[in-house]
């Protein structure tokens, strides 16, 4: 079955860089677009990147433009999100998600998430 | 970029009764070429990651129960649930995904 681990989360002061981990399994990881979508504590669900299946093409959310970078290594079914320069207001559980297989798809599949949490 | 806007923010639902959920878009969803309506529902049970239930506006994914439904042309959009368990509680979202990827703010439904 599908499954999404994230991983790499913790406390980092502001300023510093964190990398946030996905490990995909159950289904062919180089064929498929992946996201990231953070979820601030008690907030609702923020876009914040996604990549193409063969890493080609990523596209960010104005709030995180030009400090986090998303990329992928196929031969190790692994989904990464760089994330420099980081704020209070990045505090959230970050989610990977699946992009189903198809032109603008839908995210189908989710991991469980991991906690970020940015503080001096 | 497209502001997704949903009500009520809080719902309060008895077993048994329906219930919906209103989502509205800054503009419309649909793609003229192909005929799809970009609209997608999700629902974040308690201490739970995301979990799809409507896809491209009424798509049942799979799995999800036959008395949720989707519905709306354009800019609005409604998430129906025809007789509400106690299971489907927590929060419920719309995303539009016609032109990056947004969503509303989110309904928290609860039992009376």
């Amino acid at each position: 079955q599908v499954q999404l681990v994230e991983s790499g989360g913790g406390v980092v002061q502001p300023g510093r860089s964190l990398r946030l981990s996905c490990v995909a399994s159950g289904f062919t990881f180089s064929g498929y677009s992946m996201h990231w979508v953070r979820q601030a504590p008690g907030k609702g669900l923020e876009w914040v990147a996604v990549i193409s299946s063969n890493g080609g093409l990523q596209y960010y959310a104005d709030s995180v433009k030009g400090r986090f970078t998303i990329s992928r290594d196929n031969s190790k079914n692994t989904l990464y999100l760089q994330m420099n320069s980081l704020r209070a207001e990045d505090t959230a559980v970050y989610f990977c998600a699946r992009e189903m297989s198809m032109v603008r798809g839908y995210l189908d599949y989710w991991g469980h998430g991991t906690l970020v949490t940015v503080s001096s | 970029d497209i502001v997704m806007t949903q009500t009520p923010l809080s719902l309060p639902v008895t077993p048994g009764e329906p219930a919906s959920i209103s989502c509205r878009s800054s503009q419309s969803l649909l793609d003229s070429d192909d005929g799809n309506t970009y609209l997608d529902w999700y629902l974040q049970k308690p201490g739970q990651s995301p979990q799809l239930l409507i896809y491209s506006l009424s798509y049942r994914a799979s799995g999800v129960p036959d008395r949720f439904s989707g519905s709306g042309s354009g800019t609005e959009f409604t998430l129906k649930i025809s007789r509400v368990e106690a299971e489907d509680v927590g929060v419920y979202y719309c995303m539009q995904r016609i032109a990056g990827w947004t969503f509303g703010q989110g309904t928290k439904v609860e039992i009376k």
